[in-house]
Formats: structure tokens, sequence, C-alpha cells
């Protein structure tokens, strides 16, 4: 059973555009989430994180939106830029007994169209 | 400043066989976390060691394996390896647990044949 969910394989906006990248989750015990950006044959990047004490994080062009009750948030990607292109994955942490995991969804195709 | 490295890079191995993937955090990380990607997927908590020890195991088999040595590196072993382990094992290092960004390796690709 997945926990959490990225139901948008891919994703095309054109340069320029605003870019909305969308995870829901099922945990309601999840209290930290996190975007990470991949290219072919590198690893996951760090882009931007929240805490479920907030509902907004921006960090220059990303910024990261959290609705709690509806166990959803979004990445919005402003202006979108050719090199934006790369899967994002949308995860959340779990946490239990001093210990922390990443949960991940499957991850967002986003192709931006110069 | 280096980031997390991962050796070796790609390797093919055939069914039966066992494997070591070899990982170094970042310097002044004392955690490691190890993550299996198959194809299409996200990434998949396997282990988190924390201070050379286990702190964290994921829905996999005995047949993998982990240990984190002095100097905070790390290696994840798999035995008896299946066609199914084929995938891009990725490695994590934060500064400390319970909650602190993990940062990302760039992956050992492993083909199971």
């Amino acid at each position: 059973d997945q926990q959490v969910k990225q139901n948008s394989p891919s994703l095309s906006v054109q340069e320029g555009r605003i870019s909305i990248l969308n995870c829901d989750y099922t945990n309601s015990m999840f209290d930290y989430f996190l975007w990470y950006k991949k290219y072919p044959a590198e690893g996951p990047t760090f882009l931007i994180s929240i805490s479920s004490i907030k509902d907004k994080n921006e960090d220059g062009r990303f910024t990261v939106f959290l609705n709690k009750s509806a166990k959803h948030l979004s990445l919005h990607i402003v202006p979108s830029q050719p090199g934006d292109s790369a899967v994002y994955f949308c995860a959340a942490s779990e946490q239990w007994g001093g210990s922390e995991k990443l949960v991940f969804g499957k991850g967002t195709k986003l192709t931006v169209n110069p | 400043d280096a980031g997390v490295t991962q050796s070796p890079t790609h390797l093919i191995k055939t069914r039966g066989q066992h494997v070591t993937l070899r990982c170094s955090p970042i310097s002044g990380h004392k955690s490691v976390s190890w993550y299996q990607q198959v194809l299409g997927q996200g990434p998949q908590f396997i282990f988190q060691y924390y201070e050379k020890e286990e702190r964290g195991r994921g829905n996999f088999p005995d047949r993998f394996s982990a240990r984190q040595f002095p100097n905070y590196s790390s290696e994840l072993n798999v035995n008896a390896l299946l066609l199914g382990d084929s995938a891009l094992y990725l490695c994590a290092s934060s500064q400390a647990l319970p909650t602190d960004t993990q940062y990302f390796g760039p992956g050992t690709r492993l083909t199971v044949l």
C-alpha cells in the first residue's frame, strides 16, 4: 500500500510558466516532507522541505505548500526553466525510536520546453 | 566539500553471487541510510546506521546486510543475488538523527543476470 502518491507520472510545461507538482499521503503521522530532483544517472538532489507546523515554505523559484487536512502537498516552480527538466520525488519522513526513514512517491517527470 | 560518494558506479553479477557496495558520507555526517530504487519506482528504504549502530531496517530479506565503520563509511552486502535485486542502490547521509536532511550519493547500478 503506497503511503506517498504522485499520481501524475509526467508533466510538460513551457519555459517561463509555472510548474505544479502534486503529492498525496495517507499516513497522518508524517510530519516532515521533502522534495528531491533527480537527473538520469545521478542520485536525488534535495530541493526543499516543509514541516507540518507550516503550510508554506519558499526558496527562490521553489515553493512547497502543505495542506494537512487534505494530506496533500505541492511543489511550485516559477518561472520554469529547461534545466528544471528532471524527475521530481516527493518524500515523507517517518520517525521512530530516534530513527528516520524517507518514504518516497514514484516520481513525476517534468519536461520544460524552450 | 565532497558530497556522498559511492563505489562502484556500475557492476554486473550473476544469480547466486554476492555483492558489496560502498558509501562514504559527507564529512561530519554520522548517519548513513541505504535505499533501493527499481525502475519506475521511488527509492525504498533498506537500512539506517548511526554511530556504527543499526537504527532501522526496511522490509528486505536477510540476504541484505550492512555495517558502518568508525570513519562513518558504510557497506551494503547482498548475498545469493536474485534477478529482482537489479536496481540502483542509493546511499544517503545526514548529520544526525532523527530529523535532518538526507543527502544522496550518485548510486550504484547493479545488474543481476
